[in-house]
């Protein structure tokens, strides 16, 4: 089965609210990290984590390897997060990074 | 700087014919990955070299060279471009394998 399941796959949030996307992981994964897809169809960068939390502005992520998840919290939703977001963990056997399915959120006036 | 840069930004090829693309950045990094990203799908591993080696997806090992002649720049080729090449790839580079990743603006490959 795959990696890395990430849920959920859509989901649409009134602004203003908040909500979490999660990752789990079917192995030990090294280190993960959190993008969003821009309109151009890149990837920007909102966080890399080998351990613990970080947070910036409403955004808050979590990484536990040995319980094999993480989160990234999205707090007081306004209309340009929209997009689709992306999970990637360090898959420590293979030396690369797995990505999940990813999250299309929408946040609604 | 953390400035992966990606050329063409668009790039239109004729079934059969052959593609280059080529990545750069100028950090220092180890490790660059070439991804395929399709839509409604995840981005999709190709190849990735640490340093001098490189490292091809089993699945695509076939369809896809890549070579990396300085730490620098990195090419994806496409011998012989089929219809269903056509995507969306990224290319990427890290300190080490598991360092953070940066992505650069991709190229868009149209195959007609």
């Amino acid at each position: 089965g795959d990696q890395v399941e990430q849920s959920p796959s859509a989901l649409s949030l009134h602004e203003g609210t908040g909500s979490a996307l999660r990752c789990n992981f079917t192995t030990t994964m090294r280190a993960v990290q959190w993008f969003r897809k821009n309109s151009r169809g890149s990837l920007i960068n909102l966080f890399y984590l080998a351990s613990g939390t970080k947070e910036n502005g409403r955004l808050k992520s979590a990484f536990d390897s040995k319980e094999r998840y993480s989160t990234l919290h999205i707090r007081d939703a306004q209309l340009e997060d929209s997009g689709t977001y992306f999970c990637a963990a360090g898959d420590t056997g293979n030396y690369k990074y797995v990505f999940g399915a990813g999250t299309r959120l929408k946040v609604i006036a | 700087d953390t400035t992966v840069k990606q050329n063409p930004r668009y790039k239109l090829a004729r079934v059969g014919k052959p593609v280059n693309l080529i990545c750069s950045q100028t950090m220092n990094h180890d490790t660059m990955y070439w991804y395929q990203k399709k839509p409604n799908q995840a981005p999709k591993l190709l190849l990735f070299y640490y340093d001098k080696i490189l490292n091809r997806e089993a699945d695509t090992f076939e369809k896809f060279q890549s070579s990396r002649p300085n730490n620098s720049f990195c090419s994806l080729y496409i011998g012989s471009a089929g219809l269903e090449y056509s995507a969306m790839y990224l290319c990427a580079s890290s300190r080490d394998y598991y360092a953070e990743q940066f992505f650069g603006p991709g190229t868009r490959l149209t195959v007609l």
